[in-house]
């Protein structure tokens, strides 16, 4: 069985750098065709995919954000690291974590954690 | 980017049909995948591949892909479906992730 959950800070200041981990079991990211992705969620508003990294390294970023992400993993603790810099207040959302099944180079997201609600403010 | 376009909101009596279409330039030569997503829930996948469905998804629930326009199609819709409907593809051009921007579906 598949399980995600996110955690980090609910809430962070603008121009601080958020730090999103998500913890996962029932699958590891040693193997191959395995990755994990995060997604975003403004309250109200629509899904914003941000990153996806593969059991391999490989990582792939939202052109959009591209120069504020970071995706890291700890394959023994099975744990993804999403590090987001230059915190505004439009960044507030919902962030996910999901586990993607990979026909490379696309997939999809079969199952997400819960949620982390972010708040950015002063 | 590539970009796809999804009505903000669709009604439908209970027992009836629903259709959420989902818009982008030659979408047919893409794969779609459908989420559902209930208030204060993560979402759930419904449909992937165009038309397969997920184990646990009622048959209720099938999709489609053709041209300019994908289709999400909910028939004898039930009040449990009430909820915000996502259509994700793969922009091979750019080589990342798109959503559309929502759906949400109100049964009458």
């Amino acid at each position: 069985q598949i399980t995600l959950k996110e955690s980090g800070p609910t809430l962070v200041k603008p121009t601080q750098t958020l730090t999103l981990t998500c913890t996962f079991s029932g699958f590891s990211l040693s193997t191959s065709g395995v990755g994990v992705g995060w997604i975003r969620q403004p309250p109200g508003k629509a899904l914003e995919w941000l990153a996806l990294i593969y059991w391999d390294d490989d990582k792939r970023y939202s052109p959009s954000l591209k120069s504020r992400l970071t995706i890291t993993k700890d394959t023994s603790k099975n744990q993804v690291v999403l590090t987001m810099t230059n915190m505004d207040p439009v960044d507030t959302a919902t962030y996910y974590c999901a586990h993607p099944v990979v026909t490379a180079p696309e997939y999809y997201f079969d199952y997400w954690g819960q949620g982390t609600l972010v708040t950015v403010s002063s | 980017s590539y970009v796809l376009t999804q009505p903000p909101s669709v009604s439908v009596a209970p027992g009836k049909t629903a259709r959420i279409t989902c818009g982008g330039n030659n979408i047919g030569s893409k794969s779609v995948h459908w989420y559902q997503q209930k208030p204060g829930q993560a979402p759930v996948l419904v449909i992937y591949y165009d038309s397969d469905r997920p184990s646990g998804i009622p048959e209720r629930f099938s999709g489609s892909n053709s041209g300019n326009t994908a289709t999400l199609t909910i028939s004898r819709v039930e009040a449990g479906d009430e909820a915000d409907y996502y259509c994700q593809v793969w922009d091979s051009s750019s080589d990342h992730q798109v959503f559309g921007g929502g759906t949400k579906l109100t049964v009458l």
